[in-house]
């Protein structure tokens, strides 16, 4: 089915370690984002992209990279998680931005 | 700085009520809102208001939005269970990124 896939689904991390969140779709839209969503919150932006090879900074972007190399492909970095990080990822992927948001089914991440 | 809010942050109710759901934002360079259901995982789409006073409706659901207010409602009549999740109102900014409010939890009690 065509849509937005995030990987993983699920991860435990340790304070000070590395991992990277992967965002793959495949209906061809330019722009591409990241959110997360903590308890009683709605989502906050973190970092996106108006095309391949392109990034910019959300609302929340401290302790996270970004890169978009490929259209298709937008990856989240966090190069030393923080028990602060522990949240749910969204990925989210549309053609244009003015409408047709498509979400992923989100990364629960803990850091401990 | 782009400002979402939404109210109730929590609302219980009976099978078979009514709910308004409200919204209202400052955002640069609005463009359209968007209404969200979540219930597990990811939010679904709901509605898209881009014009001031056209009622969009889905069934039991309901929509519009004030440009002049900067504010939306969603309403939702004859409610059930399944309704239960917690809603998200989310404009579209100048820079075309989704800003979202806190979310409304939505209870249903058969």
């Amino acid at each position: 089915n065509a849509g937005v896939t995030q990987t993983p689904k699920f991860r435990v991390l340790k304070t000070g370690q590395s991992m990277t969140l992967l965002c793959a779709q495949d209906m061809n839209h330019e722009y591409m984002y990241w959110y997360r969503q903590d308890p009683g919150m709605g989502l906050r932006l973190i970092h996106y992209s108006v095309g391949e090879g392109t990034t910019a900074k959300g609302e929340v972007p401290d302790g996270y990279n970004v890169s978009r190399l490929k259209k298709q492909n937008f990856l989240l970095g966090l190069e030393s998680a923080a028990p602060s990080q522990t949240s749910v990822y969204f990925c989210a992927s549309t053609v244009d931005g003015s409408y047709g948001y498509t979400f992923g089914s989100g990364t629960r991440l803990t850091v401990v | 700085e782009d400002k979402v809010v939404q109210s109730p942050l929590s609302l219980v109710v009976h099978e078979g009520d009514t709910v308004t759901l409200n919204c209202s934002y400052e955002v640069t360079n609005f463009r359209s809102l968007l209404w969200y259901k979540q219930e597990k995982k990811a939010p679904t789409f709901l509605f898209m208001l881009t014009s001031s006073g056209i009622e969009k409706k889905s069934g039991r659901l309901s929509s519009i939005l004030d440009k002049k207010e900067l504010s939306s409602i969603l309403n939702i009549t004859a409610t059930q269970t399944g309704d239960s999740a917690i809603y998200l109102c989310a404009p579209i900014q100048g820079a075309q990124k989704l800003v979202f409010g806190q979310g409304t939890r939505l209870t249903i009690n058969p």
